[in-house]
Formats: structure tokens, sequence, C-alpha cells
């Protein structure tokens, strides 16, 4: 069974700051990753994902991840962050094609990012 | 435009009732997934339908029902024998490479 664990359930983080919201994962098959954003009261939205080839990803709004395979580990970063980056992130797991998954992807609980100013 | 729709976006069910909730997507996506959201507990799956005509239970789909009559639509009803359904709905539809991209959700409240 796959699972996923994001290590912080809140990050506060002064604006211009440099932020890492970590996420760890298990599986016993090869794996796409995603990270996702949720401002209040709304749906998610892709922030970047891992399909395969270079294992720094990078996504929108200067986010970029990087998948480490030896640590299972797939934590998200951002050089610089602004108070609009205040939300809630998700990271997700799914096995690749052909290890039998349905397609369903299996989310973390969620890592509250507050930038102050 | 492209994308997922959801509606309404906040829906008020009586003691008793059963509710849908409407999702749609033009993406021309297969597969179409119901996500329920409690704060603190992150997402989790309720259905999901990967070809129409055909749908899976999740890990919580108790209380629930949906149908997927059109590739286009994937409704959710929110059955009386759910009874705890206050919550944040998501609906999201799937490409073949796994990404999910998700609708604006809806909010259930019960009077």
């Amino acid at each position: 069974a796959q699972s996923v664990t994001q290590l912080d359930s809140q990050v506060p983080v002064f604006e211009e700051a440099p932020v890492e919201l970590r996420c760890n994962y298990s599986s016993s098959v090869s794996v796409y990753l995603f990270w996702y954003v949720q401002y209040p009261n709304q749906g998610l939205q892709l922030l970047l994902k891992y399909l395969s080839g270079s294992t720094l990803v990078k996504g929108i709004n200067g986010f970029e991840a990087e998948f480490n395979k030896s640590q299972t580990s797939f934590h998200l970063r951002k050089p610089s962050v602004h108070i609009s980056d205040t939300a809630e992130y998700f990271c997700a797991v799914r096995g690749s094609h052909g290890s039998g998954n349905t397609g369903k992807l299996i989310f973390g609980q969620g890592t509250t990012l507050q930038v102050k100013p | 435009d492209g994308g997922i729709t959801q509606s309404p976006k906040y829906l008020f069910r009586k003691e008793g009732q059963n509710v849908t909730l409407s999702c749609e997507q033009n993406l021309n996506h297969d597969a179409m997934y119901w996500y329920r959201q409690d704060p603190g507990q992150g997402l989790r799956l309720i259905y999901y339908s990967q070809i129409v005509n055909d749908f899976q239970k999740g890990d919580i789909a108790e209380g629930y029902s949906v149908s997927r009559e059109k590739k286009e639509s994937f409704p959710l009803t929110v059955t009386s024998a759910q009874k705890n359904p206050t919550a944040f709905y998501l609906c999201a539809s799937g490409a073949t490479t796994g990404t999910q991209y998700f609708g604006p959700g809806t909010r259930l409240l019960v009077l």
C-alpha cells in the first residue's frame, strides 16, 4: 500500500524568506508525485509534478521540488515567499503505469504555509 | 474555456434528505473522482470512475452514491444514510498520466 506523510502541519515563515515543505512517501512500486496548492474555500491547483526524467522539477509561482528515490522524499521549496503564498499545500502519490494502479492519488494531510509580513 | 465546474457552491441539507452535487468537465478525461475534505484530515476518496457506465468505491463510500452516464458528468448523491455530511466536496478529473485537475468545490452544510 502507498502512503504519504507531510512532516509539518504548519510552517510559519517571514516574507522573502526561503521555505521547504517536506513530503515523504512509501511505495513498493515506482511512483508519480504531485504537489497541489489550495487557497481558502477553493479547489486544488496543480503546482508541479514528477513523472520521470530530471529529479528537479520546476512548477508555477516559483516553486520547485526534488525527487529523491533513496530517501523516498519529494520536498517542495521556494527561495523567497510572498504573502500571497499563504495557503494549504498537499503532496500526493500514485503508482506509475504498469503497476496495476487505478490512477488513484494518495494525499498527505496537508501543510499550512503562513507567510508573515 | 476548458475546466471542471461544480454546482452549487453552497448546499444545505435537511435531516433525512438526499442531495445531489453536480460535477461537469470538458477536458475529455476518462477518469473522474469525488473527494471529501474535512479540516485537518486531508482529502479522502469517496468514489471514482475510469470510464462511462462504470465506477468503484473509494475509501469512504458509505452513505454516498454516484452515476456516470456521460463522459462529461459525474454527479454525487449524499444520501440520508450519511450521518455526518458536513464537509467540503471536491470533484476531479484525470489525465492518462494520473494528473488530476480539480473543480472549485461544493460546501455542504446541514440545517
